[in-house]
């Protein structure tokens, strides 16, 4: 099993443009997440799905948009990328069931936006 | 409002020393706790899982946590530090009741002197 990846592991943006980050995973969970992490802010989260259909806000939604394309499938917008996006992003999962509450990571993406 | 306080920004031991890592948190339900490890230019990775059964929690690579509800604290041991110790600690906590987000600390670095 691969468990969660993560594409592309790197980008660079200008102002402006905008992208999409790939989250998948192999384990059949039920929620994804989508966090941030910034130096001394720990890791902050952006959007999640408790389940296939469903999306919801999390702490710091704004300038992001999120895709539940299927059960495996979870995918964050940057529609018009501003340097404050700046930034390490990482997906999760978990099994969303009361003796699955943990949260397994990707390896992240790394973006820069000039 | 749930939130996480993990005390120390950075913490350096020596080789062989306990490790201790502190963390308090604020949760008007009974909580589920967690440790995470991040490795540099890695993802997370779950270290411990406190979910209401045994008070202490033993995970893996010798740490360990002890669930203090009185205190509303949740710190990680190691009674003996290793130099592959040496990386970010994040601990969380789960945001409501039946809900399986997580508010995140602000991380603590490790450092371990030879």
């Amino acid at each position: 099993n691969a468990g969660v990846t993560q594409t592309p592991k790197f980008q660079v943006l200008k102002t402006g443009q905008s992208m999409t980050l790939q989250c998948a995973q192999d384990m059949n969970h039920n929620s994804m997440y989508w966090y941030r992490q910034d130096p001394g802010m720990g890791l902050r989260l952006i959007y999640y799905s408790a389940s296939e259909g469903t999306t919801d806000k999390g702490e710091v939604p704004n300038g992001y948009n999120v895709s539940r394309l299927n059960k495996r499938e979870f995918s964050l917008r940057l529609e018009s990328a501003a340097p404050s996006q700046t930034s390490v992003y990482f997906c999760a999962s978990s099994g969303g069931t009361v003796s699955s509450y943990e949260q397994y990571f990707g390896p992240g993406t790394r973006l820069t936006v000039t | 409002a749930q939130s996480v306080t993990q005390l120390g920004s950075h913490v350096s031991v020596s080789e062989g020393a306990l490790v201790l890592l502190r963390c308090n948190y604020s949760s008007s339900v009974p909580p589920y706790l967690f440790w995470y490890v991040q490795y540099p230019n890695q993802g997370l990775q779950l270290l411990l899982k406190y979910t209401s059964a045994a008070t202490l929690v033993k995970g893996i690579n010798g740490f360990e946590a002890e669930f203090k509800k009185s205190e509303t604290s949740f710190h990680l041991t190691k009674p003996s530090a290793h130099m592959s110790d040496a990386a970010e600690y994040f601990c969380a906590v789960t945001v409501g009741s039946g809900t399986y987000k997580y508010i995140f600390g602000t991380g603590t670095r490790l450092k371990v002197l030879a």
